[in-house]
């Protein structure tokens, strides 16, 4: 029943390896986004896909790469993680014309 | 490009009493959207209230209420007879009219409760 889902909710690795957090919603919307919390919770946008496009991508390093099979999913695959990727990552979605954005639980990643 | 500033990185308030935090946004926009987010220690975004900017009337759910300013672009809000279950992260947004705008989020204020 949950609207935007994401998974794993916790992850730990080390650095270097590359891993995938999914995002999958069940709300109809067209537009899904990555935003990143940092260690001092401020929260910033990465991505953003409309109808599996991507629409906004803000400056993150191309290790970071989305991908969005259909309008429901949006992963995020992250290689050769560094130390300050450490982070919590939310995914979220949206349908026009409603204003609201939906959030995912979130992903804490922590990278040894 | 549109920011968001809050001022306040903490505050405090006694159970029962009212707070109210601040905020304050950039924007060349007359149409756009402006949202408080609450985080818990549970890290879920919960959506506190929002407000359209065309609209005068200041938004009011329960004990949340906000004074928006838009000239000043001022979004202040107001948490009456306060709660242990209030205590968290305030995050204020703003949002661009449009389908797939993007929330541009403040620094975010953390709220304590005391007893």
């Amino acid at each position: 029943d949950t609207a935007v889902s994401q998974t794993p909710k916790y992850l730990v690795t080390q650095m270097g390896n590359d891993k995938s957090i999914k995002c999958e919603q069940n709300l109809g919307h067209d537009t899904m986004y990555w935003y990143k919390q940092d260690s001092k919770k401020f929260l910033k946008i990465m991505f953003s896909y409309n109808n599996k496009e991507l629409i906004i991508n803000e400056t993150v390093p191309n290790r970071f790469s989305p991908k969005s099979p259909d309008k429901a999913h949006l992963n995020l695959h992250i290689n050769s993680l560094e130390l300050g990727d450490s982070a919590v990552y939310f995914c979220a979605s949206s349908h026009a014309p409603n204003e609201k954005l939906f959030f995912g639980s979130g992903t804490q990643l922590s990278v040894l | 490009a549109q920011t968001v500033t809050q001022s306040q990185p903490e505050m405090s308030v006694q159970e029962a009493e009212t707070v109210t935090l601040s905020c304050t946004y950039d924007t060349s926009e007359s149409d756009y959207y402006l949202f408080w987010y609450k985080q818990p220690p549970s890290r879920q975004m919960i959506l506190v209230i929002r407000q359209e900017a065309y609209k005068q009337q200041n938004a009011t759910e329960n004990r949340f209420s906000v004074n928006f300013q838009k000239a000043a672009k001022s979004f202040s809000l107001k948490i009456s007879d306060s709660q242990l279950g209030d205590a968290a992260m305030y995050f204020c947004a703003y949002r661009r009219k449009g389908g797939s705008e993007k929330l541009v989020f403040g620094k975010g204020t953390k709220l304590t409760v005391n007893p």
